[in-house]
C-alpha cells in the first residue's frame, strides 16, 4: 500500500517557467512533510519542509504548499533553472516515530 | 547542512559473502540513523531504524539476521549484509537526524552494492 504517491514520473519544464511537483498522501496521522531532491547515485539532498499546522512555507526558490483536506502538497519552483534538473522525492512523517515514508520520485527536466 | 558519510561508495562482492558499509555523520551526534535502500527508478525503502546503544528496529519484511545493524557510537552505524545473493543488489542509504521526531534527516551519498 502506497500510503505517499508521487503519480507525475516525469516532468519538463523550459528555464525561467514555473515547476510544480505534486504529491499525494493517504495517512491522517503524517503530520510533518519533506522534499527531497536526488541526483542518480547521490544520496537526497533536503529541500524544504513543511508542518501540518501550516499551508504554505517559503525558501527562496522554493514553496511548499500543504492542503490537509485534499491530502495533497505541492513543490513549486520558480524560476526554475537547469540545475534543477534531479529527481525529487516527497517524504511524510507522522512525528514521532521520525520514520520517512516516501512517494516514488518524480524527474524533473528543466530545458534552457 | 549537516554531513553525513557513507563507506565504501560501491562495492562489488561475490554470492555468499558479507558486506559491511559505515554510514557515519561527521559534524553532528545522530541519535537516531535510518538505512533505506532503493531500487533503479523505485522510491527508498525504509529498511531499520537504528538507535545508538540499542537494537535497530527492522521494518516488516526485512530479514533482520540478513541485514545486521549496528548503531555502536552517535557518530557511526554500520549495515552488514550476510550471505549476500544477487537479489541483494542495490543502492543503499543511510540517514542520520538527532532523533526528535520532526527532526530532517541528513542522507549519506549512498552504497552501490552489486552481488555477483
Amino acid at each position: 500500500d502506497q500510503q505517499v504517491k508521487q503519480n507525475s514520473p516525469s516532468l519538463s519544464v523550459q528555464e525561467g517557467r514555473i515547476s510544480i511537483l505534486n504529491c499525494d498522501y493517504t495517512n491522517s496521522m503524517f503530520d510533518y512533510f519533506l522534499w527531497y531532491k536526488k541526483y542518480p547515485a547521490e544520496g537526497p539532498t533536503f529541500l524544504i519542509s513543511i508542518s501540518s499546522i501550516k499551508d504554505k512555507n517559503e525558501d527562496g526558490r522554493f514553496t511548499v504548499f500543504l492542503n490537509k483536506s485534499a491530502k495533497h502538497l505541492s513543490l513549486h519552483i520558480v524560476p526554475s533553472q537547469p540545475g534543477d534538473s534531479a529527481v525529487y522525492f516527497c517524504a511524510a512523517s507522522d512525528g514521532n516515530t521520525g520514520k520517512l515514508i516516501f512517494g516514488q520520485g518524480t524527474t524533473l527536466q528543466v530545458k534552457p | 547542512g549537516a554531513v553525513v558519510s557513507q563507506h565504501p561508495s560501491r562495492v562489488i562482492c561475490k554470492s555468499g559473502t558479507s558486506v559491511k558499509i559505515e554510514c557515519r555523520s561527521l559534524d553532528f551526534q545522530a541519535t537516531t540513523m535510518f538505512w533505506y535502500r532503493q531500487f533503479p527508478k523505485q522510491s527508498l525503502m525504509l529498511m531499520a531504524t537504528s538507535n545508538e546503544g540499542s537494537k535497530a528496529t527492522y521494518e516488516q519484511g526485512v530479514e533482520k539476521d540478513k541485514f545486521l545493524i549496528n548503531h555502536a557510537s552517535l557518530t557511526l552505524s554500520t549495515l552488514t549484509v550476510t550471505s549476500a545473493h544477487p537479489e541483494d543488489s542495490s543502492f543503499y542509504i543511510c540517514s542520520a537526524s538527532l532523533g526528535r521526531g520532526t527532526d530532517t534527516q541528513y542522507f549519506g551519498p549512498g552504497t552501490r552494492l552489486t552481488v555477483l
